[in-house]
């Protein structure tokens, strides 16, 4: 266990709609990263807060957004669903603040299917 | 846009054999490599993340090398066990940004 908790695991929805996925951080980590795992792609880098605030952005999609709350939670909002958001979706969290020589905590992920 | 190669894509070994994989990487402004196993259902797990050139980091029968001159880490795991059988992710960076990975190499451990 990463002590990394993603909720929901699943997720089925149709195009259109909004969802939100909501990530829980290991006790003490500041940072939280989103990635995007769709088939035959490696995990994409969607963004990163440290400490509530936003340090990093990837290739984030404009319909996507994400926020970190006081108590370190993260949420990512999917909106306007189309067919290729299906995806699996990780939440990772570390210490640091973008420090990208230290490791990564990895949820289980969320599996959203658009149909 | 930074490329990373991972090979060989998937790999089946039987119990006992050591085997490697390779991750390739531009060399050029080089900050981290991580190597994360990932099982089928769990989170991806770290397994090292190496920043010098000539680093090797060893846990149990598992072990890594990196070389940043020509741009690539070795991944090593000696015996294979059934319980080794997962997807390795190697994922770098180009200066203090954020991680790329790449498409794993999938290990099958047949017992």
């Amino acid at each position: 266990d990463s002590g990394v908790t993603q909720t929901p695991k699943h997720l089925i929805t149709a195009t259109g709609q909004r969802v939100t996925l909501r990530c829980s951080p290991r006790s003490g980590d500041l940072s939280v990263y989103w990635y995007q795992q769709s088939l035959d792609q490696g995990l994409q880098f969607l963004i990163q807060y440290y400490n509530g605030e936003e340090r990093a952005k990837g290739n984030i999609l404009e319909r996507f957004s994400a926020q970190q709350f006081p108590d370190l939670h993260s949420e990512l909002n999917l909106s306007s669903l189309e067919l290729g958001d299906s995806a699996l979706y990780f939440c990772a969290s570390s210490v640091v603040d973008g420090g990208w020589h230290t490791e990564a905590f990895f949820g289980q992920g969320t599996r959203l299917t658009v149909v | 846009i930074l490329n990373v190669e991972q090979s060989p894509q998937s790999l089946h070994v039987q119990e006992g054999d050591s085997t490697n994989f390779t991750c390739s990487f531009p060399s050029s402004n080089f900050y981290a490599l991580h190597w994360y196993r990932w099982e089928t259902a769990k989170s991806p797990e770290a397994l090292f993340v190496m920043t010098l050139n000539g680093d090797e980091k060893k846990k149990g029968r598992i072990s890594a090398t990196l070389n940043t001159k020509e741009g690539y880490s070795y991944l090593y795991i000696k015996g294979s066990q059934p319980e080794d059988s997962a997807t390795y992710l190697c994922a770098t960076n180009s200066g203090n940004t954020p991680l790329v990975f790449g498409k794993g190499t999938r290990l099958s451990v047949i017992a």
